[in-house]
């Protein structure tokens, strides 16, 4: 499978744009690329996903590198709100089932 | 609101109880999920349904049984369990095809005395 690495935590101020970085240098040609959240208390969220191109929702945007090897979550504006643990994941899909793997993920800290 | 529901939202038993998790979503999802995940660590997959039929089980202990008896429902059944599997249990659904998003419920916290 597929890994990805993300740092561990990383802090923004309230208003501010965060820029979320997440390497994948062993994707294949075929592996979305997916991020979740996970809010204090509650389950993980979908935030986004994409494959080749940059793609843009309501919540964030999603920059991917030309090589796929890396990708970075835009929160265009962090409120404290979006204090959550960050999953950059690159799901297996084959017949039995759509697998996600967490890894350790992004706690993001936002300051008022 | 998640719109997958989950109950109870907190379960406390022995370890010589039998108790279930139960799941639900109205989304028409036909592939539904069971994941555990300990205090501080990630989300680990335990089962995936998919049309009601178990299709992937990462080694989980027999003391855990999942049941799917109709697509909108998915229950976890539990007996003699250990304290270490104290946990949030989630589950979670999705469209069958590929590459669509999981919606998550927020969870039933369990503890084992």
């Amino acid at each position: 499978d597929a890994k990805t690495t993300q740092p561990n935590s990383m802090e923004s101020n309230e208003e501010e744009p965060v820029h979320l970085p997440c390497n994948h240098s062993t994707i294949s040609g075929t592996d979305y690329i997916h991020w979740y959240r996970q809010l204090p208390s509650q389950g993980p969220e979908y935030v986004i996903h994409g494959l080749t191109s940059n793609v843009n929702n309501r919540m964030a945007s999603l920059a991917i590198a030309e090589d796929r090897k890396s990708s970075t979550l835009i929160l265009h504006r962090a409120t404290l709100r979006d204090a959550a643990v960050y999953y950059c994941i690159l799901p297996m899909n084959n017949n039995a089932g759509n697998m996600l793997t967490f890894g350790g993920g992004t706690r993001l800290m936002v300051k008022p | 609101d998640t719109e997958v529901t989950q109950t109870p939202k907190h379960l406390v038993m022995g370890m010589t109880n039998k108790k279930s998790l139960k799941c639900e979503q109205h989304m028409g999802h036909r592939a539904m999920y069971w994941y555990k995940q300990k205090a501080k660590k990630p989300p680990e997959l335990m089962f995936v349904y998919s049309y009601e039929k178990l299709s992937i089980n990462e080694s989980v202990p027999s003391r855990f049984s999942p049941e799917c008896p109709n697509s909108s429902l998915l229950n976890l059944h539990l007996h003699a369990l250990q304290p270490e599997d104290s946990a949030l249990y989630l589950c979670a659904s999705s469209l069958w095809t590929g590459n669509q998003p999981q919606h998550f419920g927020d969870g039933t916290r369990l503890s084992i005395l």
